[in-house]
């Protein structure tokens, strides 16, 4: 069974820092998600990747097949990015339609 | 705008009772799903749907049910049958499968 784990669970840091999140996963995807969930428990998706580096604004994904591994870096970071980021994946070969989650990273960022 | 609407957002249900979650889309899109967010777990998929009239379940369909009459609405009942359903319950839509999906606000369920 695919297990999808994040590190770390919960992460504070102070506005400006650079921010990373680990995603790691056990078998063979065809895709990997970045997702954003703010408080209110509305989620947005930030990425999709299946090779290599994806930048928006001050988010950049990174995804490496062969270590089974994915980072979401936050550059300059604010307040308004305090949220749970989730990583999630399509395995490949797996049913159709069914993403698979981590349990996601709860980032505060303090003024 | 285009998006999911999600109706309503707190819901309350008595035990033994029938509750129906609304779930709307108006981006055209072919595959909607429903999911299930507990504290301290990650998403879990209840039902989705690749096309009109058609439904699979997925990992914890159990005291659940959809239909998919129209291609905009995905409505989800949780049944009497299902033991513990409060949760923060969640709807996506995407163009198909392996794409990434557009996710409602949530409708949070609790028990009476």
């Amino acid at each position: 069974k695919n297990e999808v784990e994040q590190s770390p669970q919960n992460l504070t840091a102070q506005e400006g820092e650079f921010i990373t999140i680990n995603c790691s996963y056990s078998v063979g995807i065809s895709a990997l998600h970045w997702l954003q969930q703010h408080p209110g428990g509305g989620i947005v998706s930030l990425f999709m990747l299946s090779s290599g580096k994806k930048k928006h604004g001050r988010l950049i994904a990174t995804i490496n097949i062969q270590e089974k591994h994915s980072s979401l870096h936050i550059t300059a970071s604010h307040p308004r990015d305090s949220a749970v980021y989730i990583c999630a994946v399509n395995e490949y070969g797996g049913s159709q339609g069914n993403l698979i989650f981590g349990k996601g990273t709860k980032l505060s960022v303090k003024p | 705008d285009g998006g999911i609407t999600q109706s309503p957002k707190y819901l309350f249900r008595k035990e033994g009772q029938n509750v129906t979650l609304s779930c709307e889309q108006n981006l055209n899109h072919d595959a909607m799903y429903w999911y299930r967010q507990d504290p301290g777990q990650g998403l879990r998929l209840i039902y989705y749907s690749q096309i009109v009239n058609d439904f699979q379940k997925g990992d914890i369909a159990e005291g659940y049910s959809v239909s998919r009459e129209k291609k905009e609405s995905f409505p989800l009942t949780v049944t009497s049958a299902q033991k513990n359903p409060t949760a923060f319950y969640l709807c996506a839509s995407s163009w198909g499968v392996n794409q990434p999906q557009h996710f409602g606000d949530g409708t949070r369920l609790s028990i009476l």
